[in-house]
């Protein structure tokens, strides 16, 4: 079975401009849960999807935004880079739709550099 | 207020020996989940172990065992033998019960760990 997919690996982007990053979940995983992980904040949950709907937020500006489609893929966006977006973005899947004993399996990440 | 605190930033074990990781956490909801993961310079996170908060006995994967204490509300991992592929940064993650929750985990520091052969 295919784990958790995420494209692109690694990105280079501009001040002002946006960014797309993808994940594909597990086959039959309908929750996706995005984080931001840095040397200074850590790891810090952006957002989950579950069935195509925007179930938690974190605290993050609105410039951050995701989406899931009904494939469970999912997609967050970010725009207007700040210097301070550098981060590597982790995307997780998880079968269960509220067991806290569902694990949350991650991807590889997107490493996005923000210059 | 810190929901997950992980004390130790680095720490070396010599192969082959146990070494013990801390984590305690705060919460007031009395459902909840506690996982360790483990984070090679790969980038990728690898799931370890979880421990419910109603699970009577410590959990145990291979080498990973957790020392759950919920009073005094720590979850510390064990590695048991340790190998040189052991040498990555590992967190502790705490999901709270309640569909509210939902698949939120909250993260600790982290806590490097190196192998010396």
């Amino acid at each position: 079975k295919a784990g958790v997919t995420q494209t692109p690996r690694y990105l280079i982007k501009t001040r002002g401009q946006q960014v797309t990053l993808s994940c594909s979940p597990i086959s039959g995983h309908r929750s996706v849960s995005w984080y931001q992980q840095t040397p200074g904040q850590g790891l810090q949950f952006l957002f989950e999807y579950f069935s195509e709907t925007q179930r938690n937020k974190g605290n993050f500006p609105g410039r951050f935004s995701g989406r899931q489609f009904s494939n469970s893929r999912s997609e967050m966006n970010v725009s207007t880079l700040e210097l301070g977006d550098s981060a590597l973005y982790l995307c997780a899947s998880s079968l269960e739709g509220t067991g806290i004993n569902s694990p949350l399996h991650f991807g590889n990440g997107t490493r996005l550099t923000v210059t | 207020a810190q929901k997950i605190t992980q004390t130790q930033p680095g720490m070396f074990v010599q192969e082959k020996e146990a070494v013990t990781l801390d984590c305690t956490y705060d919460t007031s909801d009395p459902s909840y989940g506690l996982f360790w993961y483990k984070q090679p310079s790969s980038g990728e996170m690898i799931f370890l172990i979880y421990q419910g908060s109603y699970d009577q006995q410590n959990a145990t994967e291979g080498r990973y065992s957790l020392n759950f204490q919920k009073a005094r509300k720590s979850a510390n991992l064990v590695i048991s033998a340790s190998q040189l592929g052991d040498s990555a940064m590992y967190f502790c993650a705490m999901r709270e019960g309640g569909i509210a929750a939902g698949n939120k985990l909250t993260f600790g520091g982290g806590t490097r760990v190196l192998v010396k052969p």
